[in-house]
């Protein structure tokens, strides 16, 4: 979705290095996530925020952070890069249906291009 | 706990046949669920969705989705299949009454329709 850009596209890096993914969005949307994509593991959710002032972590938050710079923009962060965090990152946004913010809405997640990145 | 099954990982199917993509799920209220596809080299695209009313749902691409409560699946179909249908396909589950609104994805399932 044109929406959704995410850069690099795509990364090769060393064991150790740092590395930032980054990705905006012109929707307006509050709620941001990020996701890494393996064969045969699906998509697994990093963290999400859902609004500037609030990050949680998914089921697969070591070795990662995030920065919500702006309701618009949503980085990860590879601290310490190593191998087995090469795989596909995407980042999506979604936003609540009005009035039912408090149920936490239902619409469908906008998906990014993806950043295929590579840990030698 | 909240999780999606797709039991197949690959479905393969001759254009012009229907085709099915199985999906069940588990959560521990009332579901909302969703389909998406990816195509290679590209992000997920949304297909549709079910969260009330009429059990088939229909999406894009002429890709429907049938809800059945009681054996807790979402399987998607299709009458007829196109050799562009090829691709990746994710099932996901958010309990609807969650307030985080998180989905849950499935490992996906490859298709491929052959000429």
């Amino acid at each position: 979705d044109a929406d959704v850009t995410q850069t690099p596209r795509n990364r090769i890096t060393k064991t150790g290095k740092r590395i930032m993914l980054e990705c905006s969005q012109t929707k307006g949307h509050d709620r941001m996530y990020w996701y890494r994509q393996d064969p045969g593991l699906g998509l697994r959710l990093i963290y999400y925020s859902f609004d500037v002032k609030d990050i949680n972590k998914g089921e697969i938050s070591d070795g990662y952070s995030v920065s919500r710079q702006a309701q618009a923009k949503f980085s990860l962060s590879l601290e310490s890069a190593i191998p087995n965090q090469t795989a596909l990152y995407f980042c999506a946004t979604s936003d609540p249906k009005p009035g039912l913010a408090g149920l936490g809405g239902y619409n469908e997640q906008f998906f990014g291009p993806g950043t295929r990145l590579t840990v030698l | 706990a909240q999780s999606v099954a797709q039991p197949e990982d690959q479905v393969n199917v001759a254009e012009g046949n229907p085709l099915t993509v199985k999906c069940t799920y588990s959560v521990s209220g009332n579901p909302y669920l969703f389909w998406y596809v990816q195509y290679p080299n590209r992000g997920l695209q949304f297909l549709l969705k079910y969260i009330t009313g009429d059990n088939l749902v229909k999406g894009s691409y002429g890709f429907e989705a049938e809800f059945n409560k009681s054996q807790t699946s979402f399987h998607l179909k299709k009458p007829s299949a196109l050799v562009s249908d090829s691709a990746l396909y994710f099932c996901a589950v958010r309990d609807r009454g969650s307030t985080l609104g998180r989905l849950y994805f499935g490992r996906g399932t490859q298709l491929t329709v052959w000429p």
